[in-house]
């Protein structure tokens, strides 16, 4: 069964620190995978996607990630963590319909706190 | 409109009634996609819309739940026999079609007393 793994339920950074946040999936097919952050009271928005080609991606504010085939991974980074990224981090599966995009299968998410 | 639209944000009901979640879209946008998320948990998927039909309705927990897309663009997610359980924020997200960013609503926060 498809399955995103969180392994981290909160982090604690220090502003200016740099960031990883870890993501592992169980997925039979190639997968399209997805950064979501939500902030207090926000909606889900989109960070980053991958869907296929260069397996670094680059997203919004500073973030960028990395498509590990072998290792099932794709880890969120950002080299100097803001205050103002404090928020839950979620993962997710995009299910593959034969090469269009289905329902997304998400990460229990990671909670991040930014120290001053 | 200029993003997806959830009404009401918050909703209150007893045990056993009948409640009805509203999600307008992105304007043109095909796909449509209804989610659960439960305190301290991921939103999980409950159906998945292109256009007027269900594509995937796999997520939907139980026939207490039930989803209608009648004209491609609003849709309704309808729960009979309302239980505690199914206290949660509930999120609607929309999308040109395939391959193509999912736009989520702010949600809808039910909660069963």
């Amino acid at each position: 069964a498809q399955s995103v793994t969180q392994p981290d339920i909160h982090i604690t950074v220090s502003e200016g620190a740099s960031l990883e946040l870890r993501c592992n999936y169980s997925y039979g097919a190639t997968p399209y995978l997805f950064w979501y952050v939500q902030s207090p009271g926000q909606g889900l928005q989109l960070l980053l996607k991958y869907f296929s080609g260069d397996t670094l991606v680059q997203g919004i504010k500073g973030f960028e990630a990395e498509f590990k085939r072998s290792q099932s991974s794709f880890n969120l980074r950002k080299p100097s963590v803001h205050w103002s990224d404090a928020a839950e981090y979620f993962c997710a599966v995009g299910m593959n319909y034969g090469g269009s995009q289905g329902n997304l299968i998400f990460g229990k998410g990671t909670k991040l706190s930014v120290k001053p | 409109g200029a993003g997806v639209s959830q009404t009401p944000s918050n909703k209150v009901t007893e045990k056993g009634k009948y409640v009805e979640l509203r999600c307008d879209p992105i304007s043109g946008h095909t796909a449509l996609y209804w989610y659960r998320q439960s305190l301290g948990q991921g939103p999980e998927f409950l159906i998945y819309f292109q256009g007027t039909g269900a594509a995937d309705d796999s997520g939907l927990p139980n026939d207490r739940f039930f989803a209608v897309r009648p004209e491609g663009s609003v849709s309704t997610l309808k729960i009979q026999r309302t239980e505690r359980g199914d206290s949660a924020v509930y999120l609607c997200a929309s999308s040109k079609g395939s391959g193509t960013e999912a736009f989520f609503g702010q949600g809808t926060r039910l909660t069963v007393v």
